[in-house]
């Protein structure tokens, strides 16, 4: 069965460090979403895209968060400068097409921001 | 602004009990409901997805259904078993968006 898959599945890293987050969406899709979830917390929307540039993105997906699809199969995450905030469940989604079916979520990325 | 709420927030209960976990929202102008699973540390699991112009979705021993007008949504699980022993969030989209909000979830122990 097709499958989001998302490395790494840990990242320990020093506050102020630049980190890229990877995602490779099924392969038919065409929306692709990033959400975290703080420890304890819901799960929280961050950025939706489509037809390779931003739909929507939230209040959390400041200029130090970018997505980019740097080629056919993968959709990236990065956060410029880490806070100790970040540290998260980071959380690749996608979904054939917007409205329609299920959408499938990646195991996730465990950020820990030291 | 879209909010979901879910009721109960934690459940225990003993293995083959039917149960029913609860989700509410606030804007009823949906397009779909979404449940999920999530095991500790884990990613979320679909496991149904109802349109707005359905009333009930069934997966195996899982039955969702939906009433947009009053804003709720259950889960109904048959015959609990210690497998099902999870944490249970329901999603829906938020406005006029594609974005989900989630529900902080039921966490359920299901105990032989």
């Amino acid at each position: 069965e097709p499958e989001v898959t998302q490395t790494p599945s840990h990242q320990v890293t020093q506050m102020g460090q630049e980190v890229i987050l990877r995602c490779v969406p099924i392969s038919n899709h065409l929306y692709f979403y990033w959400y975290r979830q703080i420890l304890g917390q819901k799960v929280e929307f961050l950025v939706s895209f489509y037809n390779n540039e931003i739909s929507e993105k939230s209040e959390i997906f400041d200029d130090q968060f970018s997505v980019e699809r740097p080629d056919g199969s993968n959709f990236t995450l990065k956060i410029r400068s880490t806070k100790l905030e970040d540290s998260a469940m980071y959380f690749c989604a996608s979904i054939v097409d917007r409205g329609l079916g299920e959408l499938f979520f990646g195991e996730g990325s465990r950020l820990t921001v030291l | 602004k879209q909010e979901v709420t879910q009721i109960p927030a934690a459940l225990s209960v003993p293995e083959g009990e039917n149960l029913v976990l609860n989700c509410s929202f606030t804007d009823s102008a949906i397009y779909n409901l979404q449940w999920f699973r999530q095991d500790p540390g884990k990613g979320l699991t679909s496991l149904l997805l109802i349109q707005s112009s359905q009333r009930e979705q069934t997966s195996g021993r899982l039955n969702a259904s939906l009433d947009k007008s009053s804003g709720r949504s259950t889960l109904y699980i048959a015959a609990s078993q210690p497998g099902d022993s999870a944490t249970y969030l329901c999603a829906v989209p938020g406005g006029n968006t594609d974005k989900l909000i989630f529900g902080t979830g039921t966490r359920l122990q299901v105990f032989p």
